[in-house]
């Protein structure tokens, strides 16, 4: 089955600095790479996405980057804020099958 | 358009005790997957289900577990004879379907504590 690294575990940033989470992946039959954020006792929400067809996707200050060849995605906060302290999964998945999560990356964003 | 439901959101069981969770999918959301996570740990699949239909359930333990998503009603997790290490959060996550897009939507999570 589909195994899941994600690098670091524990991330902590000043505010306004970037943050970049990586996660690799083992199968390459994935094609689908989300990432979820998830606050203290709270459901994991998810905040962005990409698809095998894709290298790069951007939404405001979020971006993700897919390495097909080398089976590693990532994510990349810029100008962090204190609200964007969260835990953070990525996951791997073939299409309509289930998620592979990695271990969570818990950021912190100092004010 | 409410989103993905589970009750009740705490549950408190002594050991041999049986738990059941349920979880009601979006509004046309016909794919269900229920995740453990464990305290400060990552999300582990545990089953995957369409109406009526258990379609991968390999996360799932061969014994006290099952799960079902009947034709009417909620989706159900049932843990029989739950032990301390059953304690944990179960989310589920409902999606539109294979041939559509993958995204899954979380439910508020259901929290196992086992005395």
């Amino acid at each position: 089955g589909e195994n899941v690294e994600q690098h670091p575990s524990t991330l902590s940033v000043q505010e306004g600095d970037s943050a970049v989470i990586k996660c690799t992946y083992s199968d390459s039959a994935s094609n689908y790479f989300p990432w979820y954020k998830q606050e203290l006792g709270k459901r994991p929400q998810l905040i962005i996405d990409i698809r095998s067809n894709v290298g790069e996707k951007k939404d405001q200050r979020i971006a993700v980057t897919l390495n097909k060849t080398a089976k590693h995605f990532s994510l990349h906060i810029t100008e962090t804020q204190p609200e964007d302290s969260a835990v953070y999964f990525c996951a791997a998945a073939f299409t309509g099958n289930q998620f592979y999560f990695g271990t969570g990356t818990s950021l912190t964003v100092i004010p | 358009n409410a989103g993905v439901m589970q009750n009740p959101r705490h549950l408190v069981r002594r050991r041999g005790q049986e738990a059941r969770l349920r979880c009601s999918p979006m509004k046309g959301h016909s794919h269900v997957y229920w995740y453990r996570q464990l305290p400060e740990e990552g999300l582990k699949f545990m089953v995957y289900l369409q109406k009526e239909n258990i379609i991968d359930e390999s996360g799932m333990p061969k014994e006290r577990f099952s799960a079902e998503f009947p034709k009417e009603g909620p989706s159900i997790l049932r843990i029989q004879q739950v032990v301390r290490g059953d304690s944990a959060a179960y989310f589920c996550a409902s999606s539109p379907g294979v041939g559509s897009y993958n995204e899954q939507f979380f439910g508020p999570g259901t929290r196992l504590t086992v005395l």
